[in-house]
């Protein structure tokens, strides 16, 4: 069976501090992956999703990156954070392709920048 | 532009009951549907999905039901359980695309 991975659970972090979050998916090759966050009694807002290694596709160009280094590992990175990045940040993952199918999320981040 | 709506942010209900959440859509070409269960702190649990070829899909105590005439969806959970109290969100999608819309969620209690 698949599981998804995500670390660390919670980080506080500094304002202009850099991050680094990562999701690794277990069990399914060639998957698509995303990033969404979920500010504070808000929706899901997809940041980054990928459908392949090193391709990255940003809905929300902001001060933050994401990388894909390998076939499921995603990583959600800033050089310097500010006040508006705390949020829950969620990966997710589904079926490589372009037919819809059901997308599995992992347990969150909680990010709070001070 | 929010492309699918959850208009009621919360909802109670008598454990026992029919638990109805709603959400409505304005792109025509979303043809996947979704419902996610969210508890605080965790990630979203998928819950059912359904495709524009249907008009109901069932599982367990979830039954989905699509309107494309109405570009409306609904979640009916019978019997409603108080462990069934999260926040709900629906979510769409349609074919060639990698992206999922989502709405900004409805509260359920489920009151003992």
């Amino acid at each position: 069976s698949q599981t998804i991975h995500q670390w660390p659970a919670t980080l506080v972090q500094p304002v202009g501090s850099p991050l680094s979050l990562e999701c690794t998916v277990e069990g399914t090759s060639n998957p698509n992956l995303y990033w969404y966050r979920q500010a504070a009694g808000r929706g899901l807002q997809l940041l980054f999703y990928s459908v392949g290694i090193g391709q990255i596709s940003s809905e929300v160009p902001q001060n933050l990156s994401a990388s894909r280094p390998q076939d499921r590992q995603f990583i959600l990175s800033s050089k310097k954070l500010l006040l508006s990045d705390s949020g829950f940040y969620l990966c997710a993952w589904r079926s490589g392709g372009t037919v819809p199918s059901e997308q599995y999320f992992g347990p969150g981040t909680r990010l709070t920048v001070t | 532009d929010q492309q699918v709506k959850q208009n009621s942010p919360s909802l109670s209900v008598q454990e026992g009951r029919i638990s109805i959440l709603n959400c409505d859509y304005t792109n025509s070409m979303f043809d996947y549907f979704l419902w996610y269960k969210k508890y605080p702190a965790e990630g979203p649990t998928f819950l059912i999905s359904i495709s524009s070829i249907k008009d109901k899909n069932e599982d367990g105590r979830f039954t989905v039901f699509l309107n494309k005439s109405a570009k409306h969806l609904s979640l009916h959970i019978v019997p409603s359980q108080p462990g069934d109290s999260a926040v709900y969100f629906c979510a769409a999608s349609h074919s060639g695309t990698y992206k999922y819309i989502f709405g900004t969620g409805t509260r359920l209690k489920v009151l003992a």
